[in-house]
C-alpha cells in the first residue's frame, strides 16, 4: 500500500511552452503533498507544500507564477511549469502524506518526472 | 553552514563489506531522522526511521543517532551489488523535512 505515481515519467518540451506534471496517491488519501526538484548529484530541494483545497505554500526563491500547483482532490496534485526554459530542466519529485494509518506517519515519494527543456 | 551535511561520495566497496554512511546536522530542533535509498532516476524510498538517540536495526541495516553530537549513521552489513544507490539522510523538525545531499554507493561484485 501507500503508492504514489507521477505522470509523465519524462517529458521533453520546447522553451516557452508549459508542462503539467501529475502526482497521484493511488491507495490512500493525501492531505498534504510536497513538490521537490533534484538536480544531478544534488539533494531534493523542497519547492512547495500543497494541502487539498487550499493554496500551496512556496519555499523562498520559488516563483509562484512560474510553478503553478493545484491540489484539487485528496488523491491528485499537479505542478505546471509555465513558460519553461532550459534552466528548468530537472528531476521533479512529489511526495504525499496520508490521512490515516501508516500513510499518515510517512512521506511517500513518487518515481519522479524528468523534464528536459530544449 | 548547511543544516544537514552529507558527503556525496562516491563510495565504492567490494561485495560483502560493511558500509558506513554518515550525516551531521546543526539544528537541535530536529526530532526525526530518516534514511532513504534512491536508485537512479527513481524517487526515494524510506529505509529507516528513528526518533531517539541509539541504534535501530532492520535486517542488514542499522541506523544510529547521536543527538548530543548531532550525528547520524547508517550501517549496511554484507553489502550487495543491489545496494548500489544514492543514500539520503533526512531530518524533520516540525513539518519540514530537510535532506542531505546523498551519498552515492557502489558495491562491486
Amino acid at each position: 500500500g501507500a503508492v504514489v505515481s507521477q505522470h509523465p515519467s519524462w517529458v521533453i518540451c520546447k522553451s516557452g511552452t508549459s508542462v503539467k506534471i501529475e502526482c497521484r496517491s493511488l491507495d490512500f488519501q493525501a492531505t498534504t503533498m510536497f513538490w521537490y526538484r533534484q538536480f544531478p548529484k544534488q539533494s531534493l530541494m523542497l519547492m512547495a507544500t500543497s494541502n487539498e483545497g487550499s493554496k500551496a505554500t512556496y519555499e523562498q526563491g520559488v516563483e509562484k507564477d512560474k510553478f503553478l500547483i493545484n491540489h484539487a482532490s485528496l488523491t491528485l496534485s499537479t505542478l505546471t511549469v509555465t513558460s519553461a526554459h532550459p534552466e528548468d530542466s530537472s528531476f521533479y519529485i512529489c511526495s504525499a502524506i496520508g490521512t490515516s494509518g501508516r500513510a499518515s506517519n510517512e512521506q511517500f515519494f513518487g518515481p519522479g518526472t524528468r523534464l528536459t527543456v530544449l | 553552514q548547511k543544516e544537514v551535511e552529507q558527503d556525496p561520495g562516491p563510495l565504492s566497496v567490494p561485495e560483502g563489506a560493511i558500509v558506513s554512511l554518515n550525516c551531521t546536522y546543526s539544528n537541535s530542533a530536529f526530532q526525526y531522522f530518516m534514511w532513504y535509498r534512491q536508485y537512479s532516476r527513481k524517487g526515494p524510498e524510506l529505509l529507516m526511521y528513528t526518533y531517539s538517540s541509539g541504534n535501530k536495526e532492520d535486517g542488514r541495516f542499522t541506523a544510529q543517532v547521536d543527538k548530543s553530537s548531532k550525528y547520524i549513521s547508517l550501517f549496511i552489513r554484507d553489502s550487495q551489488p543491489s545496494d548500489s544507490a544514492t543514500y539520503l539522510c533526512a531530518m524533520q523538525g516540525g513539518f519540514k523535512t530537510i535532506f542531505g545531499a546523498g551519498t552515492r554507493l557502489f558495491v562491486k561484485a
